[in-house]
């Protein structure tokens, strides 16, 4: 089974504090991706990466940026949390156009 | 404009009712592909279903079925004789080939099955 692991479950972090979100990946999959989860607005894509230290922005890339490094790891970055960005961060990953996988995504509380 | 449209934000239904959650989609692309995922109280996304472009037959799996009609830019999922454990946030995403696979989501649909 593909296993897609998000560092931590919960985290509260404080205002203009940096944060680090990890996610590692086991099956080898060239694609992965970030995603934020906001009740009524669903999924939207912040960042994608579709190989090492290859990056692209998806629909809300503003105070985030990403890092890959190695295949298997993609990390979220907020460079200076800000409490707007409180909310649910997914992580996930495939190969060419089949279906994503998902980890269990990350509770972020900012205050 | 939003490419994948799930218009019921919440349905609530009583245990045994079958019941049809509707996702409309939109692309310019000619090849593309659907999906459905489940999203339980536990948060974890779970994949339901994936469908390219080229293939319309209808798929049933178990209790779940899924109508893709293109020309309609419809695809939607029927649970048949629903259970409370089928009580969850449904997704309803599009992946397009121009745009390098990233997956597009609709905003879900919260289901309530009532015991």
């Amino acid at each position: 089974d593909v296993k897609v692991t998000q560092s931590s479950r919960y985290l509260v972090k404080r205002t203009g504090e940096k944060v680090f979100l990890e996610c590692v990946q086991d099956m080898d999959h060239e694609n992965m991706f970030w995603y934020r989860q906001d009740p009524g607005l669903g999924l939207r894509l912040i960042y994608f990466s579709y190989d090492v230290k290859m990056k692209e922005k998806g629909d809300i890339p503003e105070g985030y940026s990403v890092s890959r490094e190695k295949k298997e790891r993609f990390s979220l970055i907020l460079e200076s949390a800000s409490t707007n960005q409180t909310s649910m961060y997914l992580c996930a990953s495939n190969i060419y156009d089949t279906e994503a996988f998902f980890g269990q995504g990350t509770r972020l509380t900012v205050v | 404009a939003q490419k994948v449209t799930q218009a019921q934000t919440e349905i609530s239904v009583v245990e045994k009712e079958d019941v049809t959650l509707d996702c409309v989609y939109e692309t310019r692309d000619t090849t593309y592909y659907l999906f459905w995922y489940k999203q339980p109280p536990s948060g974890e996304l779970v994949f339901l279903i994936r469908r390219n472009s080229f293939d319309e037959q209808n798929e049933i799996s178990g209790r779940y079925s899924w109508n893709f009609q293109k020309s309609t830019s419809s695809f939607n999922f029927t649970i048949t004789a629903s259970q409370v454990v089928d009580s969850a946030v449904y997704f309803c995403a599009l992946s397009e080939q121009y745009t390098g696979n990233q997956f597009y989501f609709g905003t879900g649909t919260s289901l309530t099955v009532i015991p």
